[in-house]
């Protein structure tokens, strides 16, 4: 089974905090992403990569870094937290048409 | 530019009656297509996928889903519902030539009723 594993299930922050979620996959696919789900809105596309070192933006990038220097792994940043940022972070590794994702980090800016 | 609609972001279903649940989506192409499960406290699950083969697709759990392209649909059934049900669903789009990037819609909440 394809697994994908998220560092935390829960994080709590302060405002201003630098801010690291990690995703790994254990299946050696090529493309990863991260959305942010919130009530009423779905999930949304933060940032994606297609492979190792390649990073594109989804449709709110704003706030958030990625890094990817490694297959496995997928990082996403939040160099400096703030309370608007509160949201249930989704990491997904895409394999022969399919999306797997994690479980999920519930991160709570203060 | 692609979006998807749910229409109803909660549903109310007696156990052992039909659930149906409805998207649409705005796409310039025929896209994939596909219905996502959440339960609490998990991430998501795959229930189906379109990908331009059969119109009518069979996914887990009992479920099925049919593409209709005149209707830009792809609505969520199942015949009779169970307890185990109770959950979001989320329809979502991506488009054939990025895969992989998906376009979700709001979310639908299952309730599922003795």
């Amino acid at each position: 089974d394809v697994k994908v594993t998220q560092s935390s299930r829960y994080l709590v922050k302060r405002t201003g905090e630098k801010v690291f979620l990690e995703c790994v996959q254990d299946m050696d696919h090529e493309n990863m992403f991260w959305y942010r789900q919130d009530p009423g809105l779905g999930l949304r596309l933060i940032y994606f990569s297609y492979d190792v070192k390649m990073k594109e933006k989804g449709d709110i990038p704003e706030g958030y870094s990625v890094s990817r220097e490694k297959k496995e792994r997928f990082s996403l940043i939040l160099e400096s937290a703030s309370t608007n940022q509160t949201s249930m972070y989704l990491c997904a590794s895409v394999g022969r048409e399919t999306q797997y994702f994690g479980p999920g980090t519930r991160l709570l800016v203060l | 530019a692609q979006s998807v609609t749910q229409l109803g972001s909660h549903v109310s279903v007696s156990e052992g009656a039909l659930v149906l649940l409805r998207c649409n989506y705005s796409s310039s192409v025929p896209p994939y297509l596909f219905w996502y499960v959440q339960y609490p406290n998990q991430g998501l699950q795959l229930l189906l996928k379109y990908t331009s083969a059969a119109t009518l697709v069979k996914g887990i759990n009992g479920f099925e889903a049919e593409f209709k392209k005149s209707k830009t649909s792809f609505h969520l059934t199942k015949p009779s519902a169970h307890m185990s049900d109770a959950a979001e669903y989320f329809c979502a789009v991506s488009p054939t030539d990025s895969w992989g990037k998906l376009q979700f819609g709001a979310g639908t909440q299952v309730v599922v009723t003795p």
